[in-house]
């Protein structure tokens, strides 16, 4: 599976934009690229996927570079319960589209901070 | 829609004893994926399901582990015997094929193995 890179960790102030970083050079061209962030206590949630496009939904924007080997979560207006671990995973959809696996790596912890 | 269900919330047992940890989807998804989270080796998945068959077990640790989902409405991940290194908070997961990317995550039952 090809990897993904992310800081360890990130700091943010309440009301500012957070961009978060992820490389993946290795990537594929069937490789989706998905963002799931995990609250303290609590399971994974989806936050925004994309291929090769620009993503915008109510949660985030995903901004993907012209050559995919990196991609940057934007979260626009951090709010304290936007402090959370984010993942992003690279998702191969292979031949049919029918490979649903999630690797999760170590993710970054975003801080912040009112 | 109440979301993925999983019980017990909490479970502590002693070393040796079997241990089933139960999973009910979201009403509608033929996906189902069973994780398990530690601090030393993160976010892994175990096993997943389509449609009430297993896809994929290779996540599977060894032969203490078993699943099951005799219905689209109800899946196990049963330990016996277990161990103190199962000590792990175990995730549940469904989706929908066709319809998003996004897999729902439940709360999570905590293990504790003494």
């Amino acid at each position: 599976d090809a990897k993904t890179t992310q800081p360890n960790s990130m700091e943010s102030n309440e009301e500012e934009p957070v961009h978060l970083p992820c490389n993946h050079s290795t990537i594929s061209g069937t490789d989706y690229i998905h963002w799931y962030r995990q609250l303290p206590s609590q399971g994974p949630e989806y936050v925004i996927h994309g291929l090769t496009s620009n993503v915008n939904n109510r949660m985030a924007s995903l901004a993907i570079a012209e050559d995919r080997k990196s991609s940057t979560l934007i979260l626009h207006r951090a709010t304290l319960r936007d402090a959370a671990v984010y993942y992003c995973i690279l998702r191969d959809v292979g031949s049919g589209g029918s490979n649903y696996k999630l690797t999760f790596g170590k993710g970054t912890l975003l801080t912040v901070n009112p | 829609d109440a979301g993925v269900i999983q019980s017990p919330r909490h479970e502590v047992t002693e070393m040796g004893q079997e241990v089933t940890l139960r999973c009910k989807p979201i009403s509608g998804h033929d996906y189902l994926f069973w994780y398990r989270q530690t601090m030393m080796r993160g976010l892994e998945l175990l096993i997943y399901f389509n449609n009430n068959v297993p896809i994929d077990d290779s996540g599977m640790p060894e032969d203490r582990f078993s699943a099951k989902m005799p219905n689209a409405s109800f899946s196990t991940l049963k330990i016996q015997p277990s161990e103190p290194r199962d000590s792990a908070v175990y995730f549940c997961a469904s989706r929908k094929q066709g319809f998003s990317n996004e897999q729902f995550f439940g709360p999570g039952t905590r293990l504790t193995v003494l």
